[in-house]
């Protein structure tokens, strides 16, 4: 089954203790990102990538980290995690190329940092 | 920053009756895509459309896109209780190496049996 997973499903950690949310699609989609999700803010782009080792920032970058050395995979990393980091996240990834990409989303992972 | 507003922000109707959300936006986009979020989950990808159609048709859904007044609207006919959920329009922009997805806040629809 064609399909994106992200682990953990649910998050409760401390401020300051790195955490890594991982995301992994079988679709063999080139295009992969990570949003969150905000009461009243909608989604908001965190980080994007192109393709293999190739990542760039969305509209929310700070305080977070990616790496994409697998195509299949997308971490996205907290290095110190803060309570305003509080979210629904979500990984999508899509075919790729620069036009008419439908996203496949993840079934997010919501994560509480106290 | 987000690239576009939905409105209204909620929208409670009857079943049956027909549903419109509308989506404006500031800058050029090369596509325009619905997506449908049940509460808490995954969204769901409804329909594209792009920058040189005027309008698209899946199933029950019509899709508009008016380019030079920067708008989209959503019309779900003879809407069902399971129509229920929010509803977010996303603009495709170019950005530095690649493209970008950016999302409104949503339209909450409420269909009621």
């Amino acid at each position: 089954e064609a399909q994106v997973t992200q682990n953990p499903r649910y998050l409760i950690t401390v401020t300051g203790k790195k955490l890594t949310v991982t995301c992994s699609q079988n679709m063999n989609h080139e295009y992969m990102s990570w949003y969150r999700q905000d009461p009243g803010l909608g989604l908001r782009q965190i980080y994007y990538s192109m393709n293999v080792e190739v990542t760039d920032k969305g509209d929310v970058p700070e305080g977070y980290k990616v790496s994409r050395k697998e195509k299949r995979n997308f971490p996205l990393i907290l290095e110190s995690p803060s309570p305003n980091q509080t979210s629904l996240y979500f990984c999508a990834s899509s075919i790729g190329g620069v036009s008419y990409n439908e996203q496949f989303f993840g079934p997010g992972t919501r994560l509480t940092v106290l | 920053s987000q690239q576009g507003e939905e409105d209204p922000q909620a929208l409670s109707i009857q079943e049956g009756e027909n549903a419109t959300m509308n989506c404006s936006y500031k800058t050029s986009i090369n596509n325009l895509q619905w997506y449908r979020q049940n509460s808490g989950r995954g969204l769901v990808h409804l329909i594209l459309i792009r920058s040189n159609e005027r309008e698209k048709h899946s199933g029950r859904l019509r899709v508009t896109l008016d380019t030079s007044k920067k708008s989209s609207s959503l019309l779900i006919t003879a809407s069902r209780a399971a129509d229920t959920a929010s509803y977010f329009c996303a603009k495709l922009t170019y950005h530095n190496a690649g493209n970008m997805l950016t999302f409104g806040g949503g339209t909450r629809l409420m269909v009621k049996p």
